[in-house]
């Protein structure tokens, strides 16, 4: 069975860029949630979307947005980048919305701006 | 506030050593505890996990870990590590009444063959 997967792999944006990062749950999965992890530090929690609706949020700034789709795959928008927002962005994906579930993440979006 | 806390950041074993990596969290109350693994290009997988029951958890590729609730630790095991075990090792803690994963700050192993 594939698992969670993320497009694009690698990407280069200049500050003050918008971009735009895809997760593909597995598959049967309806929870969606997205994690920021800067290099040496833990991911840090963004959002959590569970049956297209937002169920969680982590302290980021409004300039960070998200949505799941129908078909349960999930977008992270990040506008006016800044220097500071590179990093690993990593998509994880649940069955359900429960605490004891194990999520599985995908290999990451690694993000540099310059 | 809740936080997680990895007090081994670099570890450096040779084989056939015992590991015992730390992890604490802050909050008191009902916690679900995890463990992840992400091997060099890989991503971030499963190792055990623990919401309920026996406190002693058995994890994949012989790790364990135990829940001790009035120290606030689920620290993670293993009697004889393997070169293969040079990973970066992340414990996670889901707090009562949230669905999100709280990380430490990770734990780099390098065993030695």
């Amino acid at each position: 069975d594939a698992g969670v997967t993320q497009s694009p792999t690698h990407l280069i944006k200049t500050r003050g860029q918008h971009v735009t990062l895809r997760c593909s749950p597995i598959s049967g999965h309806k929870s969606v949630s997205w994690y920021q992890q800067v290099l040496g530090q833990g991911p840090q929690f963004i959002f959590q979307y569970y049956e297209k609706e937002e169920r969680g949020r982590g302290n980021f700034p409004d300039r960070f947005s998200a949505r799941q789709f129908p078909n349960y795959s999930s977008e992270l928008n990040v506008n006016a980048l800044l220097l500071g927002d590179s990093a690993l962005y990593l998509c994880a994906s649940s069955l359900w919305m429960r605490a004891w579930e194990t999520q599985y993440f995908g290999p990451g979006t690694r993000l540099l701006v310059l | 506030a809740q936080s997680v806390s990895q007090h081994n950041h670099h570890v450096i074993l040779s084989e056939a050593a015992s590991l015992e990596l730390g992890c604490n969290y802050s909050y008191g109350g009902t916690v679900n505890l995890f463990w992840y693994v992400q091997y060099p290009g890989q991503h971030l997988q499963l190792l055990l996990k623990y919401f309920s029951g026996d406190p002693l958890v058995k994890g994949i590729k012989g790790f364990e870990a135990e829940f001790i609730k009035s120290k606030f630790s689920f620290n993670l095991r293993k009697p004889s590590v393997q070169w293969s075990d040079t990973a970066e090792y992340f414990c996670a803690v889901i707090f009562s009444g949230t669905y999100k994963y709280i990380f430490g700050t990770g734990t780099r192993l390098k065993v030695l063959a």
